[in-house]
C-alpha cells in the first residue's frame, strides 16, 4: 500500500510563473489536506477538502492560491505570479475521515 | 495565540542519553487529539503518536515514552538511550473536536544526537 504522494519533489520557478503541485492520497483516504512549511518553521495550515469539495480552506492566502481535488486524480495546489515569499515546503496528508494524517515526502518551491 | 509551543528550539545530547521534549498545548475544547511527528533531514514526516484528551495513560513504544498531563497542558515525548538515527526535527501537534480536521502543529524542536 503506497503512502501518499506528492510530485515533484523540488520544483523551481522565477517570479510570475504559476506552480502546480500534485498530491495522490493513501488508497482509501478520501481527505486531503494541504500545509506549508517556511524554513525553520513548522507546518501551518492551508486547506482541507474532500473529493470535489474544499471543507475548509481558512489556511489559505486570499489571493494567488487555490486548490482542488477532483473526482479523479490527484489533488493539485495551484499558485499563480509566484513571488520569492512562496519558497517553502508544502506538504500534503491524506486521512480516512477522523483519523491521523499521513505525510506525503513534501514539494520544496524554491522561487528565483 | 498560539494553540502549540514547543519552548526547545535546538537540544544536543550525545548517544545513550536520555532526552525530554516538551509540548504545551492550549485548547477551551474537552475532546482533542495530540500527536508527535519526526522530521528526519530527509524532510518527510513520520507520524509517532496519537493521543486523545479522555486517554491520560502514558504510553511507551520501545525507546520512546510520551508523558500526557491535562493539569499542565503538556504532552511531553522522551527517548531513552539516545541514537545517532533520532536526529530529526520533532514536532507536536494538536487538533479539536470541533474542526478535527485542522492540525496545529508547534515550530519543531530539532534534536541532534551525536555520536
Amino acid at each position: 500500500n503506497a503512502g501518499v504522494m506528492q510530485n515533484p519533489r523540488h520544483l523551481v520557478r522565477r517570479r510570475g510563473q504559476e506552480a502546480r503541485l500534485r498530491c495522490s492520497p493513501m488508497k482509501g483516504h478520501s481527505h486531503v489536506y494541504w500545509y506549508r512549511q517556511l524554513p525553520e518553521e513548522g507546518l501551518k495550515f492551508m486547506v482541507y477538502l474532500q473529493k470535489e469539495n474544499i471543507i475548509d480552506e481558512s489556511g489559505m492566502p486570499k489571493e494567488r492560491f487555490s486548490a482542488e481535488f477532483p473526482k479523479e486524480g490527484p489533488s493539485i495546489l495551484r499558485i499563480q505570479q509566484v513571488v520569492r515569499g512562496d519558497s517553502a515546503a508544502y506538504f500534503c496528508a491524506s486521512s480516512p475521515l477522523l483519523a491521523e494524517q499521513f505525510f506525503g515526502p513534501g514539494t520544496r518551491l524554491t522561487v528565483l | 495565540a498560539q494553540k502549540v509551543t514547543q519552548a526547545q528550539t535546538e537540544i544536543s545530547v550525545v548517544e545513550k542519553e536520555d532526552v525530554t521534549l516538551d509540548c504545551v498545548y492550549e485548547t477551551r475544547d474537552t475532546t482533542y487529539y495530540l500527536f508527535w511527528y519526526k522530521q528526519p533531514p530527509s524532510g518527510e514526516l513520520v507520524f509517532l503518536i496519537r493521543r486523545n484528551s479522555f486517554d491520560e495513560q502514558n504510553e511507551i513504544s520501545g525507546r520512546y515514552s510520551w508523558n500526557f498531563q491535562k493539569s499542565t497542558s503538556s504532552f511531553n515525548f522522551t527517548i531513552t538511550a539516545s541514537q545517532v538515527v533520532d536526529s530529526a526535527v520533532y514536532f507536536c501537534a494538536l487538533s479539536e473536536a470541533r474542526n478535527f480536521n485542522k492540525f496545529y502543529f508547534g515550530s519543531g524542536t530539532k534534536l541532534n544526537v551525536k555520536p
